[in-house]
């Protein structure tokens, strides 16, 4: 069964750095991109970027290029979305999400659970 | 860069009614590389379409997509409670549209 498990809730202050993180299983872990989607509170789905699990490329959004970092791990199946320096308007779910095919043009079709990320003086 | 215009923005219905989506691009898109997602509350969002037109694993064949080009549709023929939620297309594996909700009327 293909599974994606993200990291836990968190609750950080303005300032602070962030890597949360999403396991695959149950496939090929380098066969399928991920891709990562933010809903702010009330809000809809945003695309914020897509890495390529096999070699670590990655595509961003222009809306969040320069803010976040998206990696991977192979070794261990798992992705990272991360923040240097977090902003209260990064106070959000996030999602990460398999690509259904090998390209990173096709739709999402497995779906973490999300984590809700809270960034709060 | 493409942009979604996903309309109406709010859809009031019946159980038992027809519903009918709307997704326009902003340049033509590659009907091979077309979504559509519904999200409930509180949950992830799950992949309806695929292709334009192809359901995914599990969906029931009251939805149906259809549209090519600029021009994307999808329809859910007979509303049952559970169709209750927001849904979004989405091109090329990234961005999506807004979003349209539909309610009970």
């Amino acid at each position: 069964e293909v599974q994606l498990v993200q990291s836990g809730a968190e609750v950080k202050k303005p300032g602070e750095s962030l890597r949360i993180s999403c396991k695959g299983s149950g496939y090929s872990f380098t066969n399928y991109w991920i891709t990562w989607v933010r809903q702010m509170p009330g809000k809809g789905l945003e695309w914020m970027g897509r890495i390529d699990p096999s070699d670590s490329s990655t595509n961003y959004s222009p809306s969040f290029q320069g803010h976040v970092t998206i990696s991977a791990d192979k070794s261990i199946s798992t992705a990272y979305l991360q923040w240097s320096s977090l902003k209260a308007s990064d106070t959000a779910i996030y999602y990460c999400a398999r690509h259904g095919g090998y390209s990173a043009y096709d739709s999402v079709d497995y779906w973490g659970q999300g984590t809700l990320v809270t960034v709060s003086s | 860069e493409i942009v979604l215009t996903q309309s109406p923005g709010t859809l009031s219905l019946s159980p038992g009614e027809r519903a009918t989506l709307s997704c326009r691009a902003s340049h033509s898109v590659n009907s091979a590389y077309f979504a559509w997602y519904q999200q409930k509350p509180g949950q992830a969002p799950r992949l309806l379409i695929y292709g334009a037109s192809n359901r995914a694993t599990g969906i029931p064949d009251r939805f149906s997509g259809s549209g090519s080009g600029t021009d994307f549709t999808l329809t859910i023929s007979r509303l049952e409670p559970e169709d209750f939620a927001v849904y979004y297309c989405q091109q090329y594996g990234r961005d999506f549209g807004q979003g349209t909700k539909v309610e009970i009327k």
